[in-house]
């Protein structure tokens, strides 16, 4: 059974700190990964994606993605009590021998940021 | 405005009742999915279209059926069969590449048992 892990949380940090959220996925063969914002009571929407190890930047943002350790994080710099809110790490099936577009969903981080 | 397009936002079912959710989307995107969200969990698969007129179950298929009859359309069925349908339903789609292509989603369907 292929899986993507994240810690439950909460987490809580304060207003202008970096919140760091972590991911780890079962497949080795897996080439994406995606982060998801998802509010309470609200659909998830996509914050990022990532393909090469390394870190991808975009704003107060950043992915981070080591295949090695099979191991995905996001870092927000500057945290905003807008950004409280669950956020959902998946990973892209790999492919061997057939096509798939599927993405395994991790259960999500609950991140607070105190004011 | 492209996007996906959800309907109900809120259902009730009747005991014995199936009820049918409605996906559309304008993305002409090729892929389609349905997942199913408890309160608190992840989301989990319950049916994928990749292509028009075929379908393929996920890992909660039993009680729920799909068409995909047009590529912008891939209706949810919740059959009596399914004995605690009450969660948060989402419909999502994306381009074909090989799981390459992130997944966009609607705004959901909340459904309830009366």
């Amino acid at each position: 059974q292929k899986e993507v892990e994240q810690n439950s949380g909460p987490l809580s940090v304060p207003e202008g700190a970096i919140a760091s959220l972590n991911c780890t996925y079962s497949d080795r063969g897996s080439q994406s990964f995606f982060w998801y914002r998802q509010y309470s009571g609200k659909s998830p929407e996509l914050i990022m994606f990532i393909y090469s190890n390394g870190d991808k930047e975009d704003g107060r943002f950043t992915a981070q993605l080591n295949k090695a350790s099979q191991y995905v994080s996001l870092l927000i710099r500057d945290s905003q009590p807008s950004d409280s809110a669950t956020y959902l790490c998946a990973a892209g099936l790999s492919n061997y021998g057939g096509a798939t577009n599927k993405l395994i969903f991790g259960t999500g981080t609950l991140l607070a940021v105190q004011p | 405005d492209g996007g996906i397009t959800q309907s109900p936002k809120y259902l009730f079912r009747k005991e014995g009742q199936n009820v049918t959710l409605s996906c559309e989307q304008n993305l002409n995107h090729d892929a389609m999915y349905w997942y199913r969200q408890d309160p608190g969990q992840g989301l989990r698969l319950i049916y994928y279209s990749q292509i028009v007129n075929d379908f393929q179950k996920g890992d909660i298929a039993e009680g729920y059926s799909v068409s995909r009859e047009k590529k912008e359309s891939f209706p949810l069925t919740v059959t009596s069969a399914q004995k605690n349908p009450t969660a948060f339903y989402l419909c999502a789609s994306n381009l074909f590449d090989r799981g390459r292509e992130p997944q966009h989603f609607g705004d959901g369907t909340r459904l309830s048992i009366l």
